[in-house]
């Protein structure tokens, strides 16, 4: 079935670049997302990516996708602590029409 | 601009309780979900309603029912819950070829 998989945990200091990764396997692919959510608040849409882009930039978020490798990245430039929180990398099946997240990755910003 | 509206923010209620927990939007989205969140755990997906009309049912407990009265608003009715559906609840909607937009859930604890 369809899988999205991301590393659990990254930690970086304010003012760094943070890089989260994100696997997928649905090739019916259209949109991949990418949500952040802060402790106690629902699910905020961060960015997403058509299928047929490599890179799309917003502000200090750049998303790069490589299709033929499916992988997905979220460069966050400059970090800081109010970026600390879950990112959940997600994969809207066209085959389903359901949203196939990933576990999360917890990025944790140290001062 | 974007928003899904979530009531009660918090929950409390025993296993023989019947409440119901409401979401609402009004961007003219037309699929609405419902979803299930343990803590630091993706959402899993219950329930989606397209154009008003039941379209997914991901093998939910019957103690949970759904219902969308009209297309802004999507209830869940609980009824005799478990402890174990302790979980933050929730709702999301969008339009054709767009994103998810998720509310900031209901915090439920069964007691």
């Amino acid at each position: 079935g369809e899988d999205v998989e991301q590393s659990l945990f990254l930690s970086v200091r304010e003012g760094d670049s943070s890089v989260i990764n994100c696997t997928y396997t649905d090739s019916s692919s259209t949109y991949l997302y990418w949500y952040k959510q802060e402790p106690g608040a629902g699910l905020q849409l961060l960015t997403y990516i058509f299928s047929n882009m490599d890179m799309k930039q917003d502000q200090r978020l750049t998303v790069l996708l490589n299709k033929k490798d499916k992988h997905l990245s979220l460069r966050i430039a400059d970090t800081q602590t109010g970026d600390s929180a879950i990112y959940f990398c997600s994969d809207f099946s066209s085959n389903t029409g359901k949203l196939i997240f990933g576990q999360g990755t917890t990025l944790q910003v140290k001062p | 601009d974007t928003e899904v509206t979530q009531t009660p923010k918090h929950l409390v209620m025993g296993m023989t309780n019947k409440k119901s927990l409401k979401c609402e939007q009004h961007m003219g989205h037309r699929a609405m979900y419902w979803y299930k969140q343990k803590a630091k755990k993706p959402p899993e997906l219950m329930f989606v309603y397209s154009y008003e009309k039941l379209s997914i049912n991901e093998s939910v407990p019957s103690r949970f029912s759904p219902e969308c009265p009209n297309s802004s608003l999507l209830n869940l009715h609980l009824h005799a819950l478990q402890p174990e559906d302790s979980a933050l609840y929730l709702c999301a909607s969008r339009s054709e070829n767009q994103p998810q937009h998720f509310g900031d859930g209901t915090r439920l604890s069964i007691l």
